[in-house]
């Protein structure tokens, strides 16, 4: 168990729809991290958030949007779904000091289907 | 853009055997890289490399960090069925509270009896 905490597990849906997923971090870890798995991408870098800011971007979709609350948890929306969006989303935690991630803690992922 | 290139994309080895796994990168502000171990679902962490630890070894498992070629290998010797995982390799970069890991698509290994 790597303390950080991913809902829901699974998730279907349709086209054009918006979802939201949730990630709890590991106790104490200010960075949060969500990327995207699929088949014939591998893991992709999404977006980094530190204390509730926006710190690190990757190849993040317009439709796709996120923040890190107060209390740390983060929440990835995804709107105007489509097919190509089907894929697992993964979200993890760190501690980050001068600008190394260290070991990045996953959690076990949330499964979006898009139908 | 940052790239990090794993080989070979899959291997199937025999129990007992050793296995050696590549990475390479271009990553601008290098700060780390870093292999994970991924079965069913959340890949677990195994080793970090710095500029500053070049070298890892965990039992069977040992990593090297080559800066100049802009390189790490993974070492697995005397393999077992449980090893049979993907492998990914990532790189990190940032600055103060900025970070991101660029992984690579991994290599997936079979151990058979």
């Amino acid at each position: 168990d790597s303390g950080v905490t991913q809902t829901p597990k699974h998730l279907i849906t349709a086209t054009g729809q918006r979802v939201t997923l949730r990630c709890s971090p590991r106790s104490g870890d200010l960075s949060v991290y969500w990327y995207q798995q699929s088949l014939d991408q591998g893991l992709q870098f999404l977006i980094q958030y530190y204390n509730g800011e926006e710190r690190a971007k990757g190849n993040i979709l317009e439709r796709f949007s996120a923040q890190q609350f107060p209390d740390l948890h983060s929440e990835l929306n995804l709107s105007s779904l489509e097919l190509g969006d089907s894929a697992l989303y993964f979200c993890a935690s760190s501690v980050v000091a001068g600008g190394m991630a260290g070991e990045l803690f996953f959690g076990e992922g949330s499964r979006l289907t898009v139908l | 853009e940052d790239k990090v290139v794993q080989s070979p994309l899959s291997l199937v080895v025999h129990e007992g055997d050793t296995v050696t796994l590549n990475c390479s990168y271009e990553v601008t502000n290098f700060r780390s890289l870093l292999w994970y171990k991924q079965e069913k679902k959340a890949p677990t962490f195994l080793f970090m490399l710095t500029s500053s630890g070049i070298e890892k070894k965990s039992g069977r498992l040992s990593s090297i960090l080559d800066k100049k070629e802009l390189s790490s290998i993974l070492n697995i010797t005397a393999t077992q069925t449980g090893d049979s995982a993907i492998y990914l390799c990532a790189v990190g970069k940032g600055t103060g509270t900025a970070s991101k890991l660029t992984f690579g698509t991994g290599t997936r290994l079979q151990v058979t009896l």
